[in-house]
């Protein structure tokens, strides 16, 4: 079935580099690939989507690039602040709903 | 988050009992869901509802059921709670073309 698999699933930084998170799907009808985060306690919050007419898309200090050839997208985070630190989850589209199939999640941890 | 709430936000319960999740958004969004999330499972799809008392079966539906009479609710039911339901739920809602808002999650536990 389909399937969206995110590398890796715990990632350390030193506050002000930059972290990349990848993940790949399996439908190649997939459109949409939106990233969430998660703080602790909290429900995810969308931060970035991008949809499959666009390679790259920016909003200020994160980025997300898809490759549909290859079935992946990356999350990029520059200058990275301790505030960065959650859980981020990857998903992508699936059927004719819509409906987000996600990836595991992973545990990004910025230190000072 | 502002708009999708979820209730309770703790739970507590014995194996065998019914329990009852709600979700209520004031979005007017069409698509509803529940997830469970689970360490080292991230989210799985429980059920989902495209529009009142219009609903479909996740990943994980088995032990679930849902229900949707009105397009702000959708009720997540725990016939008979098991221990292997303990975890954290979310409720989520969406737009035809925009991504989900989640709910900030109900924390159930099973004894």
């Amino acid at each position: 079935g389909e399937n969206v698999e995110q590398h890796p699933s715990t990632l350390s930084v030193q506050e002000g580099d930059s972290a990349v998170i990848k993940c790949t799907y399996s439908d190649s009808a997939s459109n949409y690939f939106p990233w969430y985060k998660q703080e602790l306690g909290k429900g995810p919050q969308l931060i970035i989507d991008i949809r499959s007419n666009v390679g790259e898309k920016k909003d200020q200090r994160i980025a997300v690039t898809l490759n549909k050839t290859a079935k992946h997208f990356s999350l990029h985070i520059t200058e990275t602040q301790p505030e960065d630190s959650a859980v981020y989850f990857c998903a992508a589209s699936i059927g004719s709903q819509g409906n987000l199939i996600f990836g595991k999640g992973t545990k990004l941890s910025v230190k000072p | 988050d502002a708009g999708i709430t979820q209730s309770p936000r703790h739970k507590v319960t014995e194996t065998g009992t019914p329990v009852t999740l709600r979700c209520h958004q004031t979005e007017n969004h069409r698509y509803m869901y529940w997830y469970r999330q689970d360490p080292g499972h991230g989210l799985r799809l429980i059920h989902y509802s495209y529009g009142v008392k219009d609903t479909d079966k996740g990943e994980v539906s088995d032990g679930y059921s849902v229900s949707r009479s009105k397009t702000e609710d959708f009720l997540l039911t725990l016939e008979s709670a098991t221990s292997s339901q303990t975890s954290v739920y979310f409720c989520a809602s969406r737009d035809r073309d925009y991504g989900y808002t989640f709910g900030s999650g109900t924390r159930l536990t099973v004894v």
